[in-house]
């Protein structure tokens, strides 16, 4: 079992719907980070979380450490929110980050 | 710079050959990280350097690749005698601090025949 679980694997939506991503972790974090990739291969940092609710644009970000659970949402989504989107813990004590396996994202005009 | 720049953007190599891949990191990030990215797969970590310590090497898949950090700055990421199986998207990141936010290279695409 992978330490941090994303779900869906595919999510494909009509424009303007309303997306969760949700993201499972197993292991103790200071941080939590929401990537995303477009299909060039280049990778934007969305977000990182250590607690509560983070907000930018149409992105919004939740965490919750007790539940070892956070999701991200896009609000009136559009095409050009098509893109993988990954989650990635930093673990407790560690130096790096641990990655999900990504969601893809295709939203249909 | 700007970003994160990373050099080649593609390289085909010949299986056996040695190739060396390079990350310019953001002016002033101590922290430098190279991943690793399959067709299909999910992003590893190779190795992460911070500062002056000792770079954590623990997600190197081999003895065949190494990398080093000159200067605190330029990283150059070296894979001798190239398998089929090295071919990826190798992607370097940095950040201020280690918690901070990340800064990602376009990436590398390695393919070996």
């Amino acid at each position: 079992k992978n330490e941090v679980e994303q779900s869906p694997q595919n999510l494909t939506a009509q424009e303007g719907e309303f997306i969760t991503i949700n993201c499972s972790y197993s292991v103790g974090i200071s941080a939590l980070h929401w990537l995303q990739q477009h299909p060039g291969g280049g990778i934007v940092s969305l977000f990182m979380l250590s607690s509560g609710k983070k907000k930018h644009g149409r992105l919004i970000a939740t965490i919750n450490i007790q539940e070892k659970h956070s999701s991200l949402h896009i609000t009136a989504s559009h095409p050009r929110d098509s893109a993988v989107y990954i989650c990635a813990v930093f673990l407790q004590g560690a130096q790096k980050l641990v990655f999900g396996q990504g969601t893809r994202l295709t939203i249909n005009p | 710079g700007a970003g994160v720049s990373q050099s080649p953007s593609n390289k085909v190599t010949e299986k056996g050959k040695d190739v060396e891949l390079r990350c310019d990191p953001i002016s002033g990030h101590t922290a430098l990280y190279w991943y690793r990215q399959s067709l299909g797969q999910g992003l590893e970590f190779l190795i992460y350097f911070q500062g002056n310590s000792a770079p954590d090497k623990s997600g190197l898949p081999s003895d065949r690749f190494s990398a080093e950090r000159t200067g605190g700055s330029v990283s150059t990421l070296t894979i001798q005698r190239t398998q089929q199986e090295d071919s990826a998207v190798y992607l370097c990141a940095s950040t201020v601090t280690v918690r901070g936010g990340y800064t990602f290279g376009s990436g590398t695409r390695l393919t070996v025949v």
